[in-house]
């Protein structure tokens, strides 16, 4: 089914461990997204990627990379985790080249669980 | 930048009985997208009805609808006949013309619909 793929689903990681959380769509859309969900305050963007070979920070990029590693697939990565990075994260897709266009449409992954202990 | 505020944490309301949910957000931009999306336990984000900013009639799908009232930048959901199906977090979004489809949501409304 179409749609967007993130992997893992749950991870446990120890302060100052590092992981990778992947993320691919095969809708063909230009722009993916990372965001993160904590209790009480909604989604928000961790960074996103407009189009292919272009990545920006969004609201709470600190403590977070990512890798636009091509139309694909886009990454985020923790270098040195830390217990404030216990989230729900979600990657998403949109087909937004920038405008936004009447067959505007977003789609998320089903998430991933992490927990940083 | 963008703002989008949701000011009840929780409702509930008896299954077959309407329920509003209420969205205020705030943006300087002319041409954007409002959203609802639903999230149940499974934590799938689920769409569950868009609107067009420069289109002035309200948005429909089923069993809900919006009430968009552009000037006061309000963007409420309504939903009708409610199923135990529906119970689950909602969260209004806003995406601007000119930040490359960038989602900005609101807290979350838990919904409980109660048999």
């Amino acid at each position: 089914n179409a749609g967007v793929t993130q992997t893992p689903k749950f991870q446990v990681l120890k302060t100052g461990q590092s992981m990778t959380l992947q993320c691919a769509q095969d809708m063909n859309h230009n722009s993916m997204y990372w965001y993160r969900q904590d209790p009480g305050m909604g989604l928000r963007l961790i960074y996103y990627s407009a189009s292919e070979g272009t990545t920006d920070k969004g609201e709470v990029p600190n403590g977070y990379n990512v890798s636009r590693l091509n139309k694909r697939e886009f990454s985020l990565r923790l270098e040195s985790a830390a217990p404030s990075q216990t989230s729900v994260y979600f990657c998403a897709s949109s087909g937004s080249r920038g405008r936004l266009s009447t067959n505007y449409g977003y789609t998320f992954g089903s998430g991933t669980r992490l927990t940083v202990v | 930048a963008q703002t989008v505020t949701q000011s009840q944490p929780e409702m509930s309301v008896q299954e077959a009985e309407t329920v509003t949910l209420s969205c205020t957000y705030d943006t300087s931009e002319n041409n954007y997208y409002l959203f609802w999306y639903k999230q149940p336990p499974s934590r799938q984000m689920i769409l569950v009805i868009r609107q067009e900013a420069y289109k002035q009639q309200n948005a429909t799908e089923n069993r809900f609808s919006v009430n968009f009232q552009k000037a006061a930048k309000s963007f409420s959901l309504k939903i009708s006949d409610s199923q135990l199906g529906d119970t689950a977090m909602y969260f209004c979004a806003h995406a601007g013309g000119t930040s490359y489809g960038k989602l900005t949501f609101g807290q979350g409304t838990i919904l409980t619909v109660h048999p």
